[in-house]
């Protein structure tokens, strides 16, 4: 089983700021990874696919990158509505598919 | 549009069975796999398996085999989840989630919340 290990677990930021989050895996995903945000009492939302590829009606803000074992998740310019927490996600050996444990992104 | 609408909360007993049913619409629903993920309280997604709604195979996590069933009606685009020998580790909300590309997972059900307690 492919274990997903986020980093940093919890990061702090203001609205404007830039976010940078990291995903690794433990070996090679290829390019079949995915990012999630999840809001308190919501179901989790597709954000990218396949490393780089954002999903229906995502915003720009939002990109994906990497390749391999090392993913990075960028959300450019925060919104307050960006405030939440961040899932990766692997496709490449599955079953099972596996999660990270999540970033929780906060109001600085 | 994609819908996935499930049942509601249910609170269970210890040794007890849950059964969860995932309803879909606005899509062909044996065309997509099925998905089932778990979230306990405070904690990450967890995944527990899969149905394929057209010929209605099945795959399960590791730590849910013996005990997690995946089943579809497809006169109703239903498929359910049952899990067996409830514990109190089990408490959390699950959620169905419909594959695209086999496991990308971009529409979800609204979450059902399964309360395990004596």
């Amino acid at each position: 089983e492919i274990v997903l290990t986020q980093s940093p677990a919890t990061l702090s930021l203001s609205p404007g700021e830039r976010a940078t989050l990291s995903c690794r895996a433990s070996q090679s995903v290829s390019s079949y990874l995915a990012w999630y945000q999840q809001k308190p009492g919501q179901a989790p939302r597709l954000l990218i696919y396949d490393a780089s590829n954002r999903a229906t009606g995502i915003p720009a803000r939002f990109s994906g990158s990497g390749s391999g074992t090392d993913f990075t998740l960028t959300i450019s310019s925060l919104e307050p509505e960006d405030f939440a927490i961040y899932y990766c996600q692997q496709r490449s050996n599955w079953p099972p598919i596996t999660f990270g444990q999540g970033t929780r992104l906060e109001i600085k | 549009q994609v819908q996935l609408v499930q049942s509601g909360a249910e609170v269970k007993k210890p040794g007890a069975s849950v059964k969860v049913s995932c309803k879909a619409s606005g899509y062909t629903f044996t065309s997509y796999y099925m998905h089932w993920v778990r979230q306990a309280p405070g904690q990450g997604l967890e995944w527990m398996g899969i149905i394929n709604p057209s010929g209605g195979t099945t795959r399960y996590a590791q730590k849910f085999q013996g005990r997690v069933t995946m089943t579809r009606d497809t006169s109703t685009s239903t498929v359910y989840m049952e899990l067996s020998s409830l514990r109190s580790e089990d408490t959390a909300v699950y959620y169905c989630a419909r594959g695209l590309m086999g496991a990308i997972l971009p529409y979800w059900g609204q979450g059902t919340l399964v309360t395990v307690s004596s």
